[in-house]
């Protein structure tokens, strides 16, 4: 069965941290994986996709990567800042249009 | 910026009513998805649209689901009869292509079946 897994599932740093968000999915045959953002009661945010032939992804001072063969993705955020709270979730494209989700890990950075 | 629009933020319904929740898509884009949340829950896929026609579904989008393109820009989704288990948040996304592309995603319509 095609699953994504995301831990921790809660994360608290202070302000200026740099860390790391952990998503491990199981069959590694993946088309993409797209990284999002959710903020409490709020629509899904998309913040970067790794095509299954890249290695990884940078946005800003994010930046995502893949590593198909062990079923693994992270995401890097530098400098972490508080407007950086909020749930980040990593889905996972292996049919031709539907997306799979993981539980998301909540993030929370402190002044 | 184009974005994917969704109406009405919050629908409240009794149950065995029927519900229709729009989405503007953005405007060049071929491909069309439903997704929802239940509260405290993943996001699940419901089902994708492209030329007219379903693509794909899941098994959550039963007979009492369904979705239209009535026009050049709306994109709707119709619970026929609902149930209190179909209160969730209701995301609407579009892309371009199918398996290359981001998804982008509305705010969202929350549902609430009384």
């Amino acid at each position: 069965k095609q699953e994504v897994t995301q831990i921790p599932a809660a994360l608290s740093v202070p302000e200026g941290e740099n860390l790391v968000l952990n998503c491990s999915f199981t069959d590694s045959a993946i088309y993409n994986l797209q990284w999002f953002r959710q903020d409490p009661g709020k629509g899904l945010t998309s913040l970067l996709l790794i095509q299954s032939s890249q290695r990884e992804q940078t946005s800003g001072r994010l930046n995502a990567s893949l590593d198909k063969s062990s079923g693994r993705s992270t995401l890097y955020i530098a400098a972490s800042q508080p407007g950086d709270s909020a749930t980040y979730l990593c889905a996972v494209r292996w049919s031709n249009y539907q997306l799979i989700w993981g539980a998301g890990t909540k993030l929370i950075i402190k002044p | 910026e184009p974005e994917v629009t969704q109406t009405p933020s919050h629908q409240v319904t009794q149950m065995g009513q029927e519900v229709i929740l729009r989405c503007v898509p953005i405007s060049n884009h071929l491909y069309f998805y439903w997704y929802r949340q239940i509260l405290g829950q993943k996001v699940e896929f419901l089902v994708s649209f492209y030329n007219n026609e379903i693509s794909e579904k899941s098994e959550i989008f039963d007979d009492q689901f369904s979705v239209e393109r009535p026009d050049g820009s709306n994109f709707t989704l119709k619970i026929r009869s609902t149930k209190l288990e179909d209160s969730a948040m209701y995301f609407c996304a579009s892309s371009v292509s199918q398996s290359t592309d981001t998804q982008y995603f509305g705010p969202g319509t929350r549902l609430t079946v009384l």
